[in-house]
């Protein structure tokens, strides 16, 4: 089975902090993303990449940045950490070809609460 | 711009009861549909996915309907069972642009009555 796997469920930052999310896949999946997910606005993308040192913006990328170094490893890194980013963050992967491309493989969340 | 619906927010159903979660889209083009089921405190889960090229596909307990004349895609649930409870969500996919994006509507939260 994938597994997506980010490193902390729950984290309490004050603003300011430079915060980093980590996430690891282990099926070699080419492409990988990062949401926040918030009630009432469902699953926002922030940045995805579809290869290594590659990045795209999504729809919210403001106030985030994004570090691909490695094919199993996307990091989401909020330079100045501020209280309107509280918010539950997903990490998911997807392969570029298959019978399955499209589908996303999501991480449990990291639950970030910013004070 | 586009975007993908969900026409009721919450539903609740007996259990034993069949379910039916429904969602609207606006891109014509899209040609690929997935529904995640998130149970609380945990990240989405696939369910069940369509391509265009099916108006129908089963799982097991669940079926997934499309109609590309109306832009609909329901996500029908056999013996709701308690542990179906959970916030369901549909997502589409444009794969011909080369996106590898999802985009997703904003949920339905179904909770089953015992």
């Amino acid at each position: 089975d994938v597994k997506v796997t980010q490193s902390s469920r729950y984290l309490v930052k004050r603003t300011g902090e430079k915060v980093f999310l980590e996430c690891v896949q282990d099926m070699d999946h080419e492409n990988m993303f990062w949401y926040r997910q918030d009630p009432g606005l469902g699953l926002r993308l922030i940045y995805f990449s579809y290869d290594v040192k590659m990045k795209e913006k999504g729809d919210i990328p403001e106030g985030y940045s994004v570090s691909r170094e490695k094919k199993e490893r996307f990091s989401l890194i909020l330079e100045s950490a501020s209280t309107n980013q509280t918010s539950m963050y997903l990490c998911a992967s997807s392969l570029t070809s298959g019978a399955n491309t499209g589908e996303l493989f999501f991480g449990e969340g990291s639950r970030l609460t910013v004070l | 711009g586009e975007s993908v619906g969900l026409h009721l927010p919450t539903l609740s159903v007996q259990e034993g009861d069949n379910s039916i979660i429904n969602c609207a889209y606006s891109n014509s083009a899209s040609d690929y549909f997935i529904w995640y089921k998130q149970e609380s405190g945990k990240g989405p889960q696939f369910i069940i996915d369509i391509r265009s090229n099916m108006d129908k596909r089963q799982g097991q307990r669940v079926t997934v309907l499309l109609n590309k004349t109306v832009k609909h895609l329901s996500l029908q649930i056999a013996a709701t069972q308690p542990g179906d409870s959970a916030v369901y969500f549909c997502a589409e996919n444009y794969s011909g642009a080369g996106s590898y994006q999802l985009t997703f509507g904003k949920g339905t939260k179904l909770s089953v009555i015992p």
